[in-house]
């Protein structure tokens, strides 16, 4: 049982570059969600899936795409990579139900 | 919605003192509240939760926080602080009902242990 997996763990990116994060989940958890980390801010949500065909936004959704077409995975990506998206990605998951939220050990994404 | 404010951002005690990082919060339903730690350069562990059971929730190494409806808070405490409990501690609220899963977090309070 692995939990919630990233990958990669660290990425540079130039200007307008594309690029896929991804994140898997072995625990058959229905919600999975994307956060970003900056300092002084917390972490703010980009996007969150209830289930596979189901996604929505979050508070800070611009510059990024989601699908979830299996309950295993989520991947987040990135049409047209800007420096104001250099930031630390967390993906999280959890069960139908469940106060509890897991993490993965995050991405760290720098754009030049 | 719902919101959360953590009253300090850096908080600085000595090792073997108590420790305090205040955290208020504002919702519009029952909330469920929960703090997380991040260590340096790591993912986001969870310490404790309140899900409105008993007021008083007992976490891991030995952190614990009461949930005080009338002065919408959720403090965290620790009666002395280890030098491994440097890190940034997050306060995070989701509010209750069926299928909601969104957490909105405060932005955090950097703790620093002094030897």
């Amino acid at each position: 049982n692995a939990g919630v997996t990233q990958t990669p763990k660290f990425q540079v990116l130039k200007t307008g570059q594309s690029m896929t994060l991804q994140c898997a989940q072995d625990m058959n958890h229905e919600y999975m969600s994307w956060y970003r980390q900056d300092p002084g801010m917390g972490l703010r949500l980009i996007h969150y899936s209830v289930g596979a065909g189901i996604t929505d936004q979050g508070e800070v959704p611009n510059g990024y795409n989601v699908s979830r077409s299996t309950t295993e995975d989520f991947p987040l990506r990135l049409l047209s990579a800007a420096p104001s998206q250099t930031s630390v990605y967390f993906c999280a998951s959890s069960r139908t139900g469940s106060h509890e939220q897991y993490f993965g050990p995050g991405t760290r994404l720098t754009v030049t | 919605a719902q919101s959360v404010t953590q009253l300090d951002s850096h908080v600085s005690v000595s090792e073997g003192t108590p420790v305090l990082l205040r955290c208020n919060y504002s919702s519009s339903y029952s909330p469920s509240l929960f703090w997380y730690v991040q260590h340096p350069n790591k993912g986001l562990q969870l310490l404790l939760k309140y899900t409105s059971a008993a007021t008083l929730v007992k976490g891991i190494n030995g952190f614990e926080a009461e949930f005080k409806k009338s002065e919408t808070s959720f403090h965290l405490t620790k009666p002395s602080a280890h030098m491994s409990d440097a890190a940034e501690y997050f306060c995070v609220v989701r509010a209750s009902g069926a299928g909601s899963y969104q957490l909105t977090f405060g932005k955090g309070t950097k703790l620093s242990v002094i030897p």
